[in-house]
């Protein structure tokens, strides 16, 4: 089967760095994205890699290791409205998205 | 401005009726999709269209119906087949399927009574 683990929760303080993880295991791979998601809201894109490395996009990083089957999502300079879900989703051979769970994110003061 | 909308926000309904979920785009999208989200879960795919007139199951389609007449429109009927409807539906379209950037819709929460 086709799946993407993701932690189910964080905690991180404002101001601090958070780094969530995401391992899959999908049939083939495209790329992978994160997307950001409010609580009763639709998800946002975040990022996309298909390139092993890191993509910095303002406080927003992530990383991907192919022959790891590993992404990370880093989050700089936290802010309070950082608080959310962060899902992880792989596009495999079909072209289609396998979607992992979502990491709620919770920031504290 | 160009988006995907959803409507209405909240639907409520009674259990054995059918109910149909609406979903626009003035994208120019080729691509749309259905997913269902339930609490702690990812999202799921119920059906999604590469093109007008096709469409394709996803991977809970049992007790779901759509259709794609027109290409900015792709419309999810819950039936009264689907056993546990109660959840947040989301509309979502692409560029095309092969992979694109997903643009999703404000979602539909529909509670079956």
């Amino acid at each position: 089967g086709q799946n993407i683990d993701q932690p189910t929760e964080m905690t991180a303080t404002e101001g601090a760095i958070v780094q969530i993880n995401c391992t899959y295991q999908t049939s083939g791979f495209n790329g992978l994205f994160w997307y950001q998601q409010h609580a009763g809201e639709a998800p946002t894109f975040l990022s996309y890699n298909v390139l092993d490395g890191l993509e910095e996009k303002g406080r927003f990083s992530s990383f991907l290791s192919r022959s790891k089957g590993y992404s990370y999502l880093l989050l700089k300079e936290l802010q309070m409205k950082d608080s959310a879900s962060y899902l992880c989703a792989v596009v495999n051979r079909d072209y289609q998205l396998i979607w992992g769970a979502g990491t709620k994110l919770i920031i504290k003061p | 401005d160009g988006g995907i909308t959803q409507s209405p926000k909240y639907l409520f309904r009674k259990e054995g009726q059918n109910v149909t979920l609406s979903c626009e785009q003035n994208l120019n999208h080729d691509a749309m999709y259905w997913y269902r989200q339930d609490p702690g879960q990812g999202l799921r795919l119920i059906y999604y269209s590469q093109i007008v007139n096709d469409f394709q199951k996803g991977d809970i389609a049992e007790g779901y119906s759509v259709s794609r007449e027109k290409k900015e429109s792709f419309p999810l009927t819950v039936t009264s087949a689907q056993k546990n409807p109660t959840a947040f539906y989301l509309c979502a379209s692409s560029i095309h399927l092969e992979g694109n950037e997903q643009f999703f819709g404000p979602g539909t929460r529909l509670t079956v009574l």
